[in-house]
């Protein structure tokens, strides 16, 4: 299996803060990451696929990066909205099982 | 978005067999560029990828979960099943069931069916 190590688990922010959260895989995972948000009591929504590309009607203030083993999620101004617990998922091969984070939860400070 | 909706028992006793089935509204699961999946989540706890299946019937399973679980597609009722046996109390969770493109992550997402295990 391929591990996901997401980082922090907990982020403490205010509004209109720069949030950046890091996922690193256990081994390359050739930009074949996704992110996701979730919000109590609801189903995840998928922000971004391919290490960057953002999906339809997701806010240009989400941004992905990364390559290898190391990838970023940045939310430019946090907004009331945004508060949620984000996730990535590497879906290099199925393998290696399409393996997730442990998730960041972003909470207000 | 496209409606999923997933549906089965929501209370097994140890050693069951936990059998959910996802309905599929307005598009065809016969689309070639998807994946059809489900995915648990466990009170409090982080996302676990259970399987996807194309709609030709190929099915691909979490190494961890491979002895227990079968994901099956039925085309004529546009509905793909999960079948999981011997549950235990870790098998308890919110299951999901969602749509992956090709190379894309999963954008389509059913409610989500809780399952307790317990005696």
């Amino acid at each position: 299996d391929i591990q996901m190590t997401q980082s922090p688990s907990t982020l403490s922010v205010s509004v209109g803060d720069r949030v950046t959260i890091t996922c690193r895989a256990s081994q390359s995972i050739s930009g074949w990451l996704a992110w996701y948000q979730q919000k109590p009591g609801k189903a995840p929504n998928l922000l971004i696929s391919k290490t960057s590309d953002l999906e339809n009607g997701v806010p240009s203030r989400f941004s992905g990066s990364g390559s290898g083993t190391e990838f970023t999620l940045t939310i430019s101004s946090l907004q009331p909205d945004d508060f949620a617990t984000y996730y990535c998922q590497q879906y290099y091969s199925f393998s290696h099982g399409l393996t997730f984070g442990g998730g960041t939860k972003v909470e207000i400070k | 978005q496209l409606p999923l909706q997933a549906s089965g028992p929501g209370l097994l006793k140890p050693s069951e067999t936990l059998s959910l089935t996802c309905t599929v509204s307005g598009g065809s699961i016969s689309t070639s560029d998807y994946y059809w999946a489900w995915i648990r989540q466990p009170p409090g706890k982080e996302l676990e990828w259970i399987g996807d299946i194309s709609y030709s019937g190929t099915a691909y399973y979490n190494p961890s979960l491979k002895s227990r679980v079968a994901i099956s597609i039925d085309t004529f009722n546009n509905q793909f099943s999960l079948r999981l046996t011997s549950v235990t109390a870790t098998d308890a969770a919110v299951y999901y069931c969602t749509r992956r493109r090709f190379y894309r992550g999963h954008s389509d997402w059913g409610q989500g069916t809780p399952v307790t295990v317990s005696s």
